[in-house]
């Protein structure tokens, strides 16, 4: 069993609309959780990060947690076609320790 | 968001060259990690370094491997006589403090082995 799951994609959802990402983790001793934006080439760029059980928003961005589930979400809401990258989830033991990633769900917003 | 300064952007080595990447945080941090991702694949692990020695390293990190702190600023990892399967993106990372004391990565070091 892969330690973090998501579906490679593409996802490919209208302007406007809003983006679902999916991501499981099989360590349950997981404590943080992070969302990575990654463009072609370029570095993972941090988007959300959630401890605790429930929702966390920030702007256009709602991150999802279900301990319980070992499941991780990201919403996008009103997507744009600048939203169109890789969506990396990463999952961490404890403070310090490594990030264990994903391999990533491309996303296309489309016009 | 605390920024990392990696060079070179991108280098070309003959197979069995030593290759030293460098990374340069902007402000003083105490925890610093190598990632690599080959191309089309996922983000892996390789080693942190905090307070000035190895606290974790994965089994990608064999004794090719190396990191050091030379002068407190730079952060360097040195592959010593490289692979063609070591062509891959080298990303540095540190921990900020605020906020959440996340990860943030450099802009990476595109390394080819030919």
């Amino acid at each position: 069993q892969k330690e973090v799951e998501q579906n490679s994609g593409p996802l490919s959802v209208p302007e406007g609309a809003i983006a679902s990402l999916n991501c499981t983790y099989s360590d349950r001793g997981s404590q943080s959780f992070f969302w990575y934006r990654q463009y072609s080439g370029k570095s993972p760029e941090l988007i959300m990060f959630i401890y605790s059980n429930g929702d966390k928003e920030d702007g256009r961005f709602t991150a999802q947690l279900n301990k319980a589930s070992q499941y991780v979400s990201l919403l996008i809401r009103d997507s744009q076609p600048s939203d169109s990258a890789t969506y990396l989830c990463a999952v961490e033991r404890g403070g310090g320790n490594k990030l264990t990633f994903g391999t990533g769900t491309q996303l296309k917003v489309e016009l | 968001e605390p920024e990392v300064t990696q060079t070179p952007s991108h280098q070309v080595t003959q197979m069995g060259q030593e290759v030293i990447l460098r990374c340069v945080p902007i402000s003083n941090h105490l925890y610093f990690y190598w990632y690599r991702q080959i191309l089309g694949q996922k983000v892996e692990f390789l080693v942190s370094f905090y307070n000035n020695e190895i606290s974790e390293k994965s089994e990608i990190f064999d004794d090719q491997f190396s990191v050091e702190r030379p002068d407190g600023s730079n952060f360097t990892l040195k592959i010593r006589s490289t692979k063609l399967e070591d062509s891959a993106m080298y990303f540095c990372a540190i921990r900020g403090g605020v906020p959440g004391n996340t990860i943030y990565f450099g802009e990476g070091s595109w390394l080819t082995v030919v």
